[in-house]
Order: structure tokens, then sequence, then C-alpha cells
């Protein structure tokens, strides 16, 4: 069964650095989000993505996160200047089309920042 | 404005007893309602999704769940807990165009 994959399982950063979070999506999907968890809190949206432009982004994707599909394939999430607070579980999910589809999560890149 | 309540942060059952995970939602307009598993260092993996028709739901790992309206209501149930249900579960509706919302999620522990 195809899978949403995400790179790197864990990253470990300094405050103030820029990280990027890989995703590969499934092949024929064609909306794209990122959702983090903080440790012990609630799963939150962050960001969706299709046809090459954010469709909707939370108060939380600020200027310090960009997404883009660069190659027609992989999906990321860049953060320019990581804080403390940056630090959780980040969630790729891919979806078809429609709004009753299902969305499908990656298994989350857990991000630590020192 | 959509969103989900969760009762309950953590429930315990023992083995082969009945599994009740309480979700409420909130919508203005007919919610589309999911629940989700997570298994330790797992990502999010769908049980089981509502969005029209039949409001009792089938989902897998013998997991059900069951819109009533009248009480704004989507619980989870199984009737018989086995010990690879352990895990967090969470509950969500779609707001907006597709973002899903999520509850606060219940982690579920089973007793052998």
């Amino acid at each position: 069964e195809p899978e949403v994959t995400q790179t790197p399982s864990h990253q470990v950063t300094q405050m103030g650095q820029e990280v990027i979070l890989r995703c590969v999506p499934i092949s024929n999907h064609l909306y794209f989000y990122w959702y983090r968890q903080i440790l012990g809190q609630k799963v939150e949206f962050l960001v969706s993505f299709y046809n090459n432009e954010i469709s909707e982004k939370s108060e939380i994707f600020d200027d310090q996160f960009s997404v883009e599909r660069p190659d027609g394939s992989n999906f990321t999430l860049k953060i320019r200047s990581t804080k403390l607070e940056d630090s959780a579980m980040y969630f790729c999910a891919t979806q078809t089309s429609s709004v009753s589809d299902t969305q499908y999560f990656g298994p989350g890149t857990r991000l630590t920042v020192l | 404005a959509q969103s989900v309540t969760q009762l309950g942060s953590h429930v315990s059952v023992s083995e082969g007893a009945l599994v009740l995970l309480r979700c409420n939602y909130s919508s203005s307009v007919p919610p589309y309602l999911f629940w989700y598993v997570q298994y330790p260092n797992q990502g999010l993996q769908l049980l089981l999704k509502y969005t029209t028709g039949a409001t009792l739901v089938k989902g897998i790992n013998g997991f059900e769940a069951e819109f009533k309206k009248s009480e704004t209501s989507f619980h989870l149930t199984k009737p018989s807990a086995h010990m690879s249900d352990a895990a967090e579960y969470f509950c969500a509706v779609i707001k907006g165009a597709q973002k899903l919302v999520f509850g606060q999620g219940t982690r579920l522990t089973i007793n052998p």
C-alpha cells in the first residue's frame, strides 16, 4: 500500500539554525499538509498546499516558515531560524482531491531545538 | 466554528472489555468527522470517518463510531479490547476548506 514518507526521522539543531523537513507524498495525491504536535499537546494544522501554492495557513505559520515542492515529488517545510518552541513532531499529510477524502499521514519528523 | 472535544485524556480498560472513547463536535455545517490512532513512535493512521450516509461507521481493527446529530457526538467503540489497541486516539473534524482540527487526544491503556 502506498504511504507517505518523511525524512529525517529525528533532527536536532541549534536555535537560530535553518532546518528543512522533507516529505514524499503518495504519487497521485494533489493536496499536501503540514501539521505539528508539541509534546503532550494536540496535533495542530500549519499549512495546506495545492497547485504549487499555499491554500491556507495557520497563525503559527509565520514568516519563519515556508513550504515548497521543488521537484514535483518532495514536499518540504523550511524553518529559517529555529526557536526553542519549534521543538515538536512535524507530520506531513497528503490527500487526493475531495474534502471527504482521507488525509494520509507520514510517520513524522521529531525536531529538537537546543 | 468547527471543533472537537474529547472527554477523558486517559482511558483504561481491561483486555476483553468494551472500549468507549468520547468525542463531541461543534459545527455550523454538516461535519466530516474522523478518528485517527497513533501508536507509539508512529504517525497517525485513519481508523474511520463519517462524511455522509449511514451514521454507524465501521473502521479497521474492529472499531466503529456512530454519528449522532442530536447529541453532537461521534464516540468510538470496540466491543472487546485487545492489548494491541493501546495507543493515542484522536477525533478530528474538517474545518474550512480541508484542514483537520484535532481534539486533545485520549490515551487508551489496556490492562491484562
